[in-house]
């Protein structure tokens, strides 16, 4: 079943720890991409990938940072995170850049 | 920034009746998607028109570009109980690889 899976589902840290949400495609799909979802806002993308080893920022990068090492992976890392990064985050990837994306089904990071 | 906007930002009907929402976007663009999110879930991709076209059809959902007025409508005829969800715009803009998300037209079909 082709689909974008992302872990954890839910968190809840603390502010300054380092923390690494995964995110897995298995439709040999070359662009991806994160986004944050907050209320009002709609989704907004943080960082995305055109292909391996190429990473570009979002609209919203501040505070997060990236890598695409295989094709199938693109976790987004917040090396401190602090409380305004308290979101529901979706990875999602498509064929190529402008095409249909696939979303996962979420991660709720609560910052304290 | 925000690239597209969503009008009305709620919207609800009854069952059987059409809903129809409306996206404006600020830069130009190869095309524009609409999505589906049901409460809190992943976004599902519905349709993709390209700037070369002005309408598209599939199934009850019926979506309109008009550049000139960097705008784009979505109707769902016929609606139904399932159709209640936040439905989003989406821009891939034609100066970059980045697409942009408006903020959603919350709809509520009532049985």
């Amino acid at each position: 079943e082709a689909q974008v899976t992302q872990n954890p589902r839910y968190l809840i840290t603390v502010t300054g720890k380092k923390l690494t949400v995964t995110c897995s495609q298995n439709m040999n799909h070359e662009y991806m991409s994160w986004y944050r979802q907050d209320p009002g806002l709609g989704l907004r993308q943080i960082y995305y990938s055109m292909n391996v080893e190429v990473t570009d920022k979002g609209d919203v990068p501040e505070g997060y940072k990236v890598s695409r090492k295989e094709k199938r992976n693109f976790p987004l890392i917040l090396e401190s995170p602090s409380p305004n990064q308290t979101s529901l985050y979706f990875c999602a990837s498509s064929l190529a850049s402008g095409q249909p994306q696939h979303f996962g089904d979420g991660t709720r990071l609560s910052i304290l | 920034s925000q690239q597209g906007e969503e009008d009305p930002q709620a919207l609800s009907i009854q069952e059987g009746e059409n809903a129809t929402m409306n996206c404006s976007y600020k830069t130009s663009i190869n095309n524009l998607q609409w999505y589906r999110q049901n409460s809190g879930r992943g976004l599902v991709h519905l349709i993709l028109i390209r700037s070369n076209e002005r309408e598209k059809h599939s199934g009850r959902l019926r979506v309109t570009l008009d550049t000139s007025k960097k705008s784009s409508s979505l109707l769902i005829t016929a609606s139904r109980a399932a159709d209640t969800a936040s439905y989003f715009c989406a821009t891939d803009r034609s100066n970059d690889y980045k697409l942009s998300f408006g903020a959603g037209t919350t709809v509520t079909v009532r049985a």
